[in-house]
């Protein structure tokens, strides 16, 4: 599985765009990068999912450099209820989500 | 709502004791995931079922085991309870699809005494 590493933690002022980078030198030719978030005391929630180039969603798009070897998770506009923590996650398709989400990225949204 | 319940939603026990913890996933899914996190290692997945079947193992330790039963429920059992078992305890269930969204249920929070 390929190993995922991303910054511990973030801030941002509300109404930034706030980016996260996730970096996975030794991702695989069918892997997927999928971005989780995750509120205190709740279960995960999908964010977006991208193979290659750029995916975007109401809620947020992902980056994806030619050379898959790391992926930014965009989130424009932030506001307070978008504290959390963001999980990067890297595998291959068909594998499910049988790997560690780690401790992720906790994003802290202030006035 | 994601669809998938976990009971209960709290537990306190002491150590040495057993727990069962359940899971119901999404109708129709038949990937069932177990997850503990912990502040220190974060969300570590345990094992994987699919259809009954179990399909992956992560982190698990000896003394936790799991099943998936014919109607896709699934129990995670913790024996020989520790205080460093203290953890939320996810489930999280997908369809087929490999790289299909995994819907995660509110957790149980275990806290051994």
């Amino acid at each position: 599985l390929a190993k995922t590493t991303q910054p511990i933690s973030m801030d941002s002022y509300e109404g930034q765009e706030v980016n996260i980078t996730c970096s996975h030198n030794n991702i695989a030719t069918n892997d997927y990068i999928t971005w989780y978030q995750q509120f205190p005391s709740q279960g995960p929630r999908f964010i977006i999912q991208g193979y290659k180039t750029k995916v975007t969603n109401e809620v947020a798009s992902l980056f994806i450099p030619a050379d898959r070897k790391s992926s930014t998770l965009s989130l424009p506009r932030v506001s307070l209820s978008d504290t959390a923590v963001y999980y990067c996650l890297v595998g291959p398709s068909g594998s499910g989500y049988a790997l560690n989400f780690g401790k992720g990225t906790s994003l802290l949204v202030t006035p | 709502d994601s669809g998938v319940t976990q009971t209960p939603k709290h537990l306190i026990t002491a150590t040495g004791q057993r727990v069962t913890l359940r899971c119901s996933p999404r109708s129709g899914d038949l990937s069932v995931y177990w997850y503990q996190q912990s502040l220190d290692q974060g969300l570590q997945f345990l094992i994987q079922y699919y259809n009954g079947e179990e399909r992956a193992k992560g982190n698990i330790l000896e003394r936790f085991s799991a099943q998936q039963f014919p109607d896709l429920h699934s129990e995670l059992n913790l024996s020989s309870l520790e205080l460093g078992d203290s953890a939320l305890y996810f489930c999280a269930s997908s369809g087929q699809g490999g790289n299909t969204e995994a819907f995660f249920g509110q957790g149980t929070r275990l806290t051994v005494v």
